[in-house]
């Protein structure tokens, strides 16, 4: 079946770095738009950064602008984020997700979530 | 960024109730607005995309509107299974936005 499996996460340091991983199964992981979405404790989702199916297209939330950075290697299914300059309002559980969209005659009519890994926690803490 | 409001943020109901959230984008989305449940502990899950198509093995009792800025989540007749986190998500353009959350207890 679909799955997604996150990895990476650990307790880090402020201003220091980390990378996640999120391997993809059960379907055509070269195909797919991929994302990260993370989660502060006790708060609610925030969109992170999102990769087109070549990695030819990034696009990431203002608040990891210039300090994250998303990639993927197709050939391992896999996609990362490489996260520097931590901060502690980093401190999350880092979720992957898959895009799907919805075309009719060829056009974009919507696109969502799913599925979603377990997630990853990612603690910037001194 | 376009910002997305959920409302309420919190609402309390029993076994059998009608409920209803909904949602506010900053801007016009079309209908590029999704719905997410989450319960503790676990990945959020996909009730709704494209503002009223329900995903396959969701139940019936869960139903989504709007279009342009205002959105409505519904769950028809609540289970105890439903208790959980409600998020919308636009996906209009490139930079996606959650909306804060609805905690149905």
């Amino acid at each position: 079946q679909v799955q997604l499996v996150e990895s990476g996460g650990g307790v880090v340091q402020p201003g220091r770095s980390l990378r996640l991983s999120c391997v993809g199964s059960g379907f055509t992981f070269s195909t797919k738009t991929m994302h990260w979405v993370r989660q502060a404790p006790g708060k609610g989702l925030e969109w992170v950064a999102v990769i087109s199916y070549d990695g030819t297209n990034k696009w990431s939330a203002d608040s990891v602008k210039g300090r994250f950075t998303i990639s993927r290697d197709n050939s391992k299914n896999t996609v990362y984020l490489q996260m520097n300059s931590l901060r502690f309002d980093d401190t999350a559980v880092y979720y992957c997700a898959r895009e799907r969209i919805a075309l009719v005659r060829g056009a974009i009519e919507g696109n969502w979530l799913d599925p979603w890994g377990q997630g990853t926690l990612v603690t910037v803490s001194s | 960024d376009i910002q997305m409001t959920q409302s309420p943020s919190s609402l309390s109901a029993s076994v059998g109730d009608r409920v209803t959230i909904t949602c506010r984008a900053s801007q016009s989305i079309g209908r590029f607005l999704n719905w997410y449940q989450q319960k503790p502990g676990n990945a959020p899950k996909v009730l709704i995309y494209t503002a009223s198509s329900l995903q396959t093995g969701v139940p019936s009792r869960f139903s989504g509107s709007g279009s342009g800025t205002d959105f409505t989540l519904t769950i028809s007749s609540l289970q105890p299974e439903d208790f959980a986190t409600y998020y919308c998500q636009q996906s209009y353009g490139t930079v996606w936005t959650f909306g804060q959350g609805t905690k149905v207890e």
